[in-house]
C-alpha cells in the first residue's frame, strides 16, 4: 500500500504569513494527489485536485505543486478563516487504496 | 443542490453489527464511484471503502475487509456500508463521499460508536 507522509504535524503561524504543507508518496502517484481543510466538528472540503487544480469556489491564495512523490500546498497569504486541519490524499488507482496523510493542524501563532 | 445525508449511525456492542445509509441528491448518481471514510474522534481521516458505478467492483482497506460490506442502489440514489463483527477501534465519524474530483462532495457524517 502507498503511505502518505505530511510534514509538519502542527504549524504556527500568523493572520498575512505564507505557509507551505509538504506531503510525501512512498511511491510514485503521478499527480493523483488531493489536498483538504477540515474545521472542528465539519467535513472535509476539497481544495485541490490532480495536484495542482483549484477546486471551484476556493480562493485563489491557496495552490498545489508537485508529481511524483513530492507535493506541497501553500496558502500564499494566510487568513483567519484558513486556521484548520489540512489532509493530503493520494487516489492513484480505483482499484487500489486511497490513503490520506496524518494532517497538518495550522494554528495561530 | 448537490447534497450527501447519511444516516443509521449509534451504539452498538462490540460483536455487534450496523447499517449506515447516505442518500444523494442534485446529481446523477450512477454515473459517480461513492466512498466511505471514517474519522476516529481526535484523529485522521482514514478511507475505508470505494464501489464502482454499477457496484460490480468494490475495494476495501485491509482492517475492515471481510467485515464490512459497501453496496449502492442507484434507483434510489442510495449508497450503503453493512458493518460485522465491530469492534472498538471502528469507532469513528463515517462519512460518505462523491469521487468526482477526488473526494468533491461529503455528508455531514454519522457518528458509530462500539461499546459494552
Amino acid at each position: 500500500d502507498i503511505q502518505m507522509t505530511q510534514s509538519p504535524s502542527t504549524l504556527s503561524a500568523s493572520v498575512g504569513d505564507r505557509v507551505t504543507v509538504t506531503c510525501r508518496a512512498s511511491q510514485s502517484i503521478s499527480s493523483w494527489l488531493a489536498w483538504y481543510q477540515q474545521k472542528p466538528g465539519k467535513a472535509p472540503k476539497l481544495l485541490i485536485y490532480r495536484a495542482s487544480s483549484l477546486e471551484s469556489g476556493v480562493p485563489s491564495r491557496f495552490s498545489g505543486s508537485g508529481s511524483g512523490t513530492e507535493f506541497t500546498l501553500t496558502i500564499s497569504s494566510l487568513q483567519p478563516d484558513d486556521f484548520a486541519t489540512y489532509y493530503c490524499q493520494q487516489y492513484r488507482s480505483l482499484s487500489e487504496t486511497w490513503t490520506f496523510g496524518q494532517g497538518t493542524k495550522v494554528e495561530i501563532k | 443542490e448537490v447534497r450527501l445525508v447519511e444516516s443509521g449511525g449509534g451504539l452498538v456492542q462490540p460483536g455487534g453489527s450496523l447499517r449506515l445509509s447516505c442518500a444523494a441528491s442534485g446529481f446523477t448518481f450512477s454515473t459517480f464511484w461513492m466512498s466511505w471514510v471514517r474519522q476516529a474522534p481526535g484523529k485522521g481521516l482514514e478511507w475505508v471503502a470505494n464501489i464502482q458505478l454499477d457496484g460490480s467492483e468494490k475495494y476495501y482497506v485491509d482492517s475492515v475487509r471481510g467485515r464490512f460490506t459497501i453496496s449502492r442502489d442507484n434507483a434510489k440514489n442510495s449508497l450503503f456500508l453493512q458493518m460485522d463483527s465491530l469492534r472498538a477501534e471502528d469507532t469513528a465519524v463515517y462519512y460518505c463521499a462523491r469521487k468526482g474530483n477526488a473526494f468533491d462532495i461529503w455528508g455531514q457524517g454519522t457518528m458509530v460508536t462500539v461499546s459494552s
